[in-house]
């Protein structure tokens, strides 16, 4: 079965350098969601889409934006990169109608700001 | 804070025992989510709970959702090598107007040959 994939899986970057990471749900999905998790944490929810707009709003920094294509991917833009930022980041997708909550993750970007 | 309480935070068992994990909140949840995330990896859907009470089994994995759909436990039978990993209860909560999808803090999962 398809899953979400996620590009690139691996980054690094200098501080104050800028990232873009993408995201292509699982086919029909119309729900994304990003996540950040750092070492020995949990997914932090960062920002989700629905249909291409905005949905929901977490802990994102005012440095990064994100947004949903006419094509269902996604990509997080990430600028002025702080060495806290690294971290892995994963995009998780989920189905409309009544099971829409059950979101399903992709591998994760593991970005590493030097 | 912490929405969802799971415990235990570690576990080391011998291969072939049984695991036993649960999540406690306070919040009433609709859906309730076990996840398993190996190192370096994005968490993978286990088990989906959707009505109080219910009871999944997956494999080896049975997973239920409380009656008062304020907590749920996952069992593992027989483990194997693969069990090894962290495991995450999760659940969608309304906070501060968003929806998102909240964690437990995880059970590590260590398994000794």
């Amino acid at each position: 079965a398809a899953g979400v994939i996620q590009s690139p899986r691996h980054l690094i970057k200098e501080k104050r350098e800028t990232a873009t990471l993408k995201c292509y749900p699982i086919p029909r999905h119309d729900t994304v969601y990003w996540y950040q998790q750092g070492p020995g944490q949990d997914p932090q929810f960062l920002i989700s889409f629905y249909e291409k707009m905005q949905s929901d709003k977490g802990s994102i920094p005012d440095r990064f934006s994100a947004q949903q294509f006419s094509d269902y991917h996604s990509e997080l833009n990430m600028s002025s990169l702080e060495l806290g930022d690294s971290a892995l980041y994963f995009c998780a997708s989920s189905p409309g109608g009544a099971i829409r909550e059950t979101q399903y993750f992709g591998p994760g970007t593991r970005l590493l700001v030097l | 804070g912490q929405q969802l309480n799971q415990s235990p935070q570690s576990m080391f068992i011998q291969e072939g025992e049984d695991v036993s994990m649960n999540c406690t909140s306070s919040s009433i949840f609709n859906t309730w989510l076990w996840y398993k995330q190996d190192p370096g990896e994005g968490p993978v859907l286990l088990i989906a709970l959707y009505k109080a009470g219910e009871l999944t089994s997956n494999g080896r994995l049975t997973a239920q959702f409380g009656i008062t759909r304020k907590d749920s436990f996952l069992n593992i039978s027989a483990s194997i090598p693969s069990d090894v990993g962290i495991y995450f209860c999760a659940g969608p909560l309304i906070i501060q107007g968003a929806q998102k999808l909240v964690f437990g803090q995880g059970t590590r999962l260590t398994i000794n040959p």
